[in-house]
């Protein structure tokens, strides 16, 4: 998935824990998004941003924190992990119209 | 809100049968539509996408996909199924209002293969 970096790929928390999933991308995307997938639910939109110092949250934002500094940067943040939260993220990049649209390569998270 | 449906969490076929996956939409407007498709533990692989360009649209690994306006529909389509096309398929779509609207996915369908 060019142009999306996500890290890290795989992180195992503790329950009350906090981190941060990192995502860049270097494409000037105006829309970047993050999203958590979990079996037999989808793809469902945690928060979105689109631009610098502009988030939103989407469908499922309880338990997570964004920000948007720059262009470039959407970090997602759990604040204190929760096993609920384990699934896969997905964070998203795009111009505003939708039509180029870039996933980064997904973090597997677990929370136990 | 829109919203993304496709009908069957799990579709069987035998290979070398026809592949047929649902997607029907919800929007006021003709969107963009995709499909991607996600191989276990991977991620996201973008098969086809409509952008009102045509309505049938080819995308890779032999799938196609044609938009109906008149049916709310996305169908994904390939002539003869392959082993390798056992995974999870996603429709999505992305809204004319952008922002929280930006990207919806339906709920995903497992194809199984049977050799």
């Amino acid at each position: 998935n060019a142009g999306v970096t996500q890290t890290p790929k795989f992180q195992v928390l503790k329950t009350g824990q906090s981190m941060t999933l990192q995502c860049a991308q270097d494409m000037n995307h105006e829309y970047m998004s993050w999203y958590r997938q979990d079996p037999g639910m989808g793809l469902r939109l945690i928060h979105y941003s689109v631009g610098a110092g502009i988030t939103d949250q989407g469908e499922v934002p309880n338990g997570y924190n964004v920000s948007r500094s720059t262009t470039e940067d959407f970090p997602l943040r759990l604040l204190s992990a929760a096993p609920s939260q384990t699934s896969v993220y997905f964070c998203a990049s795009s111009d505003y119209s939708g039509n180029t649209i870039y996933f980064g390569e997904g973090s597997w998270l677990t929370v136990v | 809100a829109q919203s993304v449906t496709q009908l069957g969490s799990h579709v069987s076929v035998s290979e070398g049968a026809l592949v047929l996956l649902r997607c029907n939409y919800s929007s006021s407007v003709p969107p963009y539509l995709f499909w991607y498709v996600q191989y276990p533990n991977q991620g996201l692989q973008l098969l086809l996408k409509y952008t009102s360009a045509a309505t049938l649209v080819k995308g890779i690994n032999g799938f196609e996909a044609e938009f109906k306006k008149s049916e709310t529909s996305f169908h994904l389509t390939k002539p003869s199924a392959h082993m390798s096309d056992a995974a999870e398929y996603f429709c999505a779509v992305w809204g004319s209002g952008g922002g929280a609207d930006g990207l919806t996915f339906g709920k995903g369908t497992h194809l199984i293969i049977q050799p």
